[in-house]
């Protein structure tokens, strides 16, 4: 079957960096999503891996390793606005079409 | 443009009655999802359609729940009859297509009492 998993809660420090893990078991693997998605608010976009290795995007930047079913999430220089549930997401194709699959989500707190 | 639009914003109602939420895409995407979260399942995936045509609906719950997407700027997710497990926060969300980012509406959220 399919499962993906992140861990439940993180605590970093404001200014640290911080690495959200996500593994996955899937067939049909096509690609993995990140979202940050902050208390009473909807999902937003952070990057999306297709191919092995790191995607940075300024402060943040996500890695993937397709033959580990592994990816995470590296955030640095934490503000305190951060603190948020992080969501990864993984893409397969099964019977011709794509299909969605969600972790529960990491939820980050940050500490002055 | 508005981004993805949802309504209503908050809904409250009585245990059997039925509801309807609703979704406009953001113009121009391909394909529309509908996902409930709470706090005991997390983001769940209902139903997905592309260019208007349901692709994936193994997410829906039950009969009770039904979705449409009668042309490319409207959808509509119902539930009938409602009950008190259905609460939850009903987001819509858009993309040019399932390998893309999707932008989420500002979601639905639901109690039945």
């Amino acid at each position: 079957g399919q499962n993906i998993d992140q861990p439940t809660e993180m605590t970093a420090t404001e200014g640290a960096i911080v690495q959200i893990n996500c593994t996955y078991q899937t067939s049909g693997f096509n690609g993995l999503f990140w979202y940050q998605q902050h208390a009473g608010e909807a999902p937003t976009f952070l990057s999306y891996n297709v191919l092995d290795g790191l995607e940075e995007k300024g402060r943040f930047s996500s890695f993937l390793s397709r033959s580990k079913g592994y990816s995470y999430l590296l955030l640095k220089e934490l503000q305190m606005k951060d603190s948020a549930s992080y969501l990864c997401a993984v893409t397969r194709v099964k019977d011709s079409n794509y299909q969605l699959i969600w972790g529960a989500g990491t939820k980050l707190i940050i500490k002055p | 443009d508005a981004g993805v639009i949802q309504s209503p914003r908050h809904e409250v109602t009585e245990m059997g009655q039925e509801v309807t939420l609703r979704c406009k895409p953001i113009s121009g995407h391909n394909s529309l999802f509908w996902y409930r979260q709470t706090m005991m399942r997390g983001l769940e995936l209902l139903i997905y359609f592309n260019n208007n045509v349901p692709i994936d609906d193994s997410g829906m719950p039950e009969d009770r729940f039904s979705a449409k997407m009668p042309n490319a700027s409207f959808s509509t997710l119902k539930i009938q009859p409602s009950e008190p497990r259905d609460s939850a926060v009903y987001f819509c969300a858009s993309s040019f297509g399932e390998v893309y980012e999707q932008y989420f509406g500002p979601g639905t959220r639901l109690t039945v009492t």
